[in-house]
């Protein structure tokens, strides 16, 4: 079955842990994209990628990075400097220059 | 101003009602995406529009290009369709998104 996986479904964080959220995709979709969603706000982009080893910032980059060695594979981390990073964060993939984008089961991370 | 807005916020149906939900948005958003998630998480894309109207189902969208302005209707509405509803715009290759509608449809 083709689709988009992340791993895992619920994430405990220490406060000053780094931790790094997975997310592959089968579809052979140039693009990728991390999304955070808090209660009562739209989802807001994180960082996005179009082509292997190429990323671009997003509206709220500050605190996360991104890696993308592999077309399938565009794992988040949650850095220390992430100063609220309790939220649920979904990931989705495209075609590149298709308007529909394919979207994740989600990671709810938890900061203890 | 976010440039999609969305109303209402949370909507309480009783099953067999018709339902609308509205969304707003600015200029330069090439499309308009409607997106449904259920209470555990993940997103589900129900219509891509950039003009005219779809239907699939219960479920129709149209949009007006001149107003900006496009709405999810949802007829003869079941308790499954509780989810939010969440309207999306393309810049691009990037989506801005509503804050989503809360819909709640009871027995």
């Amino acid at each position: 079955d083709g689709g988009i996986t992340q791993s895992p479904k619920y994430l405990f964080r220490k406060e000053g842990q780094n931790v790094t959220l997975s997310c592959e995709q089968n579809l052979n979709h140039d693009a990728m994209y991390w999304y955070r969603q808090d209660p009562g706000q739209g989802l807001r982009l994180i960082y996005y990628s179009q082509i292997v080893n190429d990323f671009q910032k997003g509206d709220i980059a500050e605190g996360y990075s991104v890696s993308r060695e592999k077309k399938e594979s565009f794992p988040l981390t949650v850095t220390s400097a992430q100063k609220n990073p309790t939220a649920f964060y979904l990931c989705a993939s495209s075609i590149f220059g298709e308007e529909t984008q394919y979207f994740g089961p989600g990671t709810r991370l938890l900061v203890l | 101003k976010n440039e999609v807005e969305q109303s209402p916020q949370n909507l309480t149906a009783q099953e067999g009602e018709f339902i609308t939900i509205n969304c707003s948005y600015s200029v330069g958003i090439s499309a308009l995406h409607w997106l449904q998630q259920h209470p555990g998480g993940g997103i589900v894309s129900l219509f891509m529009l950039s003009s005219g109207k779809k239907k699939h189902g219960r479920l129709i969208a149209t949009i007006n290009i001149q107003e900006k302005h496009s709405s999810l209707h949802i007829t003869a509405s079941h308790p499954r369709d509780s989810a939010v509803y969440i309207c999306a715009g393309n810049r691009g290759s990037r989506l801005t998104f509503g804050e989503g509608t809360q819909l709640t449809v009871n027995p």
